[in-house]
């Protein structure tokens, strides 16, 4: 079935420095990307998305690039701050069939100030 | 309004209960969704519905049963549940086009007990 695998399952860094978390998805017909964090006890909000048309996107500090041929992405965090601290999900979704969103397992992500 | 509510905030339920869980979105949404979420793991899609109407049923047990009223509201009618289906439960909503997959806004879900 389909499948979001997502790496590393744990990332320190220390303040200041740039974090990385990557996703492989399997589903061809996957078309949007997002990446949601969620601290501890609260719901998934929204960081960023891509859609499968474009390559890269950059939002502040945040960046999200896709590569669509090797079924890649990853979320790029620069200058991270102590509140970057929680726990990342990538997604891959599709609509056919109904709009279908598999997770990756997650990232937890710790800066150390 | 821009959030996506859910009630009750806390649910501490019997194997022989019955109870319902509700979502309610305002932002004209016509996509609705129920994840399970176990600590430490992503959220699991469990239903989407899709202009009121069971769209997606991920295999779940018969003893979840959800309910799309109108286009605004979502709920989860539950039934018989095992002690390990405590779990935090999200809803989710997104504009639901056809043939666009969208940004989906979680509410803070449903943190359910069964004991």
């Amino acid at each position: 079935g389909e499948n979001v695998e997502q790496h590393p399952s744990t990332l320190s860094v220390q303040e200041g420095d740039s974090a990385v978390i990557k996703c492989t998805y399997s589903d061809s017909a996957s078309n949007y990307f997002p990446w949601y964090k969620q601290e501890l006890g609260k719901r998934p909000q929204l960081i960023i998305d891509i859609r499968s048309n474009v390559g890269e996107k950059k939002d502040q500090r945040i960046a999200v690039t896709l590569n669509k041929t090797a079924k890649h992405f990853s979320l790029h965090i620069t200058e991270t701050q102590p509140e970057d601290s929680a726990v990342y999900f990538c997604a891959a979704s599709s609509n056919t069939g109904g709009f279908k969103t598999i997770f990756g397992a997650g990232t937890r992500l710790f800066v150390k100030a | 309004d821009t959030e996506v509510t859910q009630t009750p905030k806390h649910l501490v339920m019997g194997m022989t209960n019955k109870k319902s869980l509700k979502c309610e979105q305002h932002m004209g949404h016509r996509a609705m969704y129920w994840y399970k979420q176990k600590a430490k793991k992503p959220p699991e899609l469990m239903f989407v519905y899709s202009y009121e109407k069971l769209s997606i049923n991920e295999s779940v047990p018969s003893r979840f049963s959800p309910e799309c009223p109108n286009s605004s509201l979502l709920n989860l009618h539950l039934h018989a549940l095992q002690p390990e289906d405590s779990a935090l439960y999200l809803c989710a909503s997104s504009l639901g086009l056809a043939g666009r997959t969208d940004t989906q806004y979680f509410g803070p879900g449903t943190r359910l007990t069964v004991l």
